[in-house]
């Protein structure tokens, strides 16, 4: 099956700094990837969808300027958190689909803890 | 709107049959995504359906009905490894992932 991977897999911070965060497709061509965020006990929430070579297109309220995403090439997206603040303190999950078959398979997710 | 309704939780006995009922409402439809998450770990790839009917994967079997906008999750001969949450996706005309809330299924001996 289709593996993504995620690194690094857990990471604390300082408040102010900066954390980026790689996503990986590593057997297939990731056409379009997904970052989503996800609080203890609630349901993920997606934050942007990014296609190769072009700009990241972002969920309302999530600001394009703190998560930066970055999809490079056809396995491989960013995802940075500037400056960020204990709120910022989540679990990040990115997922990559080609354009057939549709469903997304999912990296392991990135716990952050910015203190 | 776009909506995605699953109960939130569910319990059920060791050995038993369980199902997980799913309701949606998109704009356009391209297919009813079913995934596994367990406590602490991202969701892993169940089941896609994009034509009505069952299908059937192992333990599992998943069931679509598009004129309903209706969409189950069967699990059969419960393990306690089952016990996790559940999420109904449902992929829109955009071919967007809208997700439901999840159903956390526990399971007891």
């Amino acid at each position: 099956g289709a593996v993504v991977s995620q690194h690094p897999s857990w990471v604390i911070c300082k408040s102010g700094t900066s954390v980026k965060i790689e996503c990986r497709s590593l057997d297939f061509q990731a056409t379009t990837m997904f970052w989503y965020r996800q609080f203890p006990k609630q349901s993920l929430m997606l934050m942007a969808t990014s296609n190769e070579g072009s700009k990241a297109t972002y969920e309302q309220g999530v600001e394009k300027d703190k998560f930066l995403i970055n999809h490079a090439s056809l396995t491989l997206s960013t995802l940075t958190v500037t400056s960020a603040h204990p709120e910022d303190s989540s679990f990040y999950i990115c997922s990559a689909r080609d354009r057939e078959p549709w469903e997304q398979y999912f990296g392991p997710g990135t716990r952050l803890t910015v203190t | 709107g776009q909506n995605i309704d699953q109960p939130t939780e569910m319990t059920a006995t060791e050995g038993a049959i369980v199902q997980i009922n799913c309701t949606y409402q998109t704009s356009g439809f391209n297919g009813l995504f079913w995934y596994q998450q367990h406590a602490g770990e991202a969701p892993t790839f169940l089941s896609y359906n994009v034509l009505d009917g069952l299908e059937e994967k192992g333990r599992f079997s998943s069931f679509l009905s598009r004129s309903k906008g209706y969409s189950y999750l069967l699990l059969k001969e419960l393990q306690m490894k089952d016990s996790a949450s559940y999420l109904c996706a449902a992929m829109d005309s955009n071919y967007q992932l809208i997700w439901g809330a999840g159903t956390k299924l526990i399971i007891k001996p």
